[in-house]
């Protein structure tokens, strides 16, 4: 069980380019959540998903981010035009059950840095 | 709006003692919560839980208290190892909520240095 897989591990953009962020769950995991954690900061939530469904995207900024979580294939956090206040540390995480009881399994994460 | 905060973003604690890691949330409705360890350039790992049905968790040498009524929840190790060097968050969720989520509100982190 290779755990939770999000690549690339590092991601440099310039300012108003695109980022894709992808995430694959455990296997047997079909709940997605992606955190975004700033420099000195804690996780913050950002959206909740399962297969092709967004459950819960409160934290999520209403422009530019938009997540997705398809029938085949990883979930994907884009940013588009990105900005330098984007740069931080994104985490997926996966759980088996819906009410994620026993905490979530969280990938390493992507890092992403805007120039 | 801060839900979770863990007000100490350091502690040293010298080999073999114990850590005491510390965690107050606001709101109310929150019914479980989770410690995670975060070593550099990795993803959080699910550390211990703790239901507010109950107000001790013990795993091995690590021990979480909740006083439901101050808010609080400690994150006790004992005895503490140079292993144990690393970023804690504290993390609380809800119950069931009527979307039927759990959402866990993470604090800033506590980053404990072990001395050996």
């Amino acid at each position: 069980n290779a755990g939770v897989m999000q690549n690339p591990r590092h991601l440099v953009r310039r300012r108003g380019q695109e980022a894709r962020l992808r995430c694959s769950p455990m296997k047997g995991h079909s709940h997605v959540y992606w955190y975004r954690q700033l420099p000195e900061e804690g996780l913050k939530f950002m959206v909740y998903l399962q297969k092709e469904n967004i459950i819960d995207e409160s934290g999520m900024p209403k422009e530019r981010f938009s997540a997705e979580f398809p029938k085949e294939g990883p979930s994907i956090l884009r940013i588009q035009q990105v900005v330098r206040g984007d740069s931080a540390a994104y985490f997926c995480a996966s759980s088996p059950y819906r009410d994620g009881d026993y905490g979530y399994t969280f990938g390493s994460g992507t890092r992403l840095t805007v120039v | 709006d801060q839900q979770v905060k863990q007000n100490s973003p350091s502690l040293s604690v010298q080999e073999g003692r114990i850590s005491i890691l510390n965690c107050d949330y606001t709101n109310s409705m929150f019914d479980y919560f989770l410690w995670y360890k975060k070593y550099p350039a990795e993803g959080p790992t699910f550390l211990i839980s703790i239901s507010s049905i109950k107000d001790k968790n013990e795993d091995g040498r690590f021990t979480v208290f909740l006083n439901k009524s101050a808010k609080h929840l400690s994150l006790h190790i004992v005895p503490s190892q140079p292993g144990d060097s690393a970023v804690y968050f504290c993390a609380a969720s809800p119950t069931l909520l009527t979307s039927g989520t759990y959402k866990y509100i993470f604090g800033t982190g506590t980053r404990l240095k072990v001395l050996a």
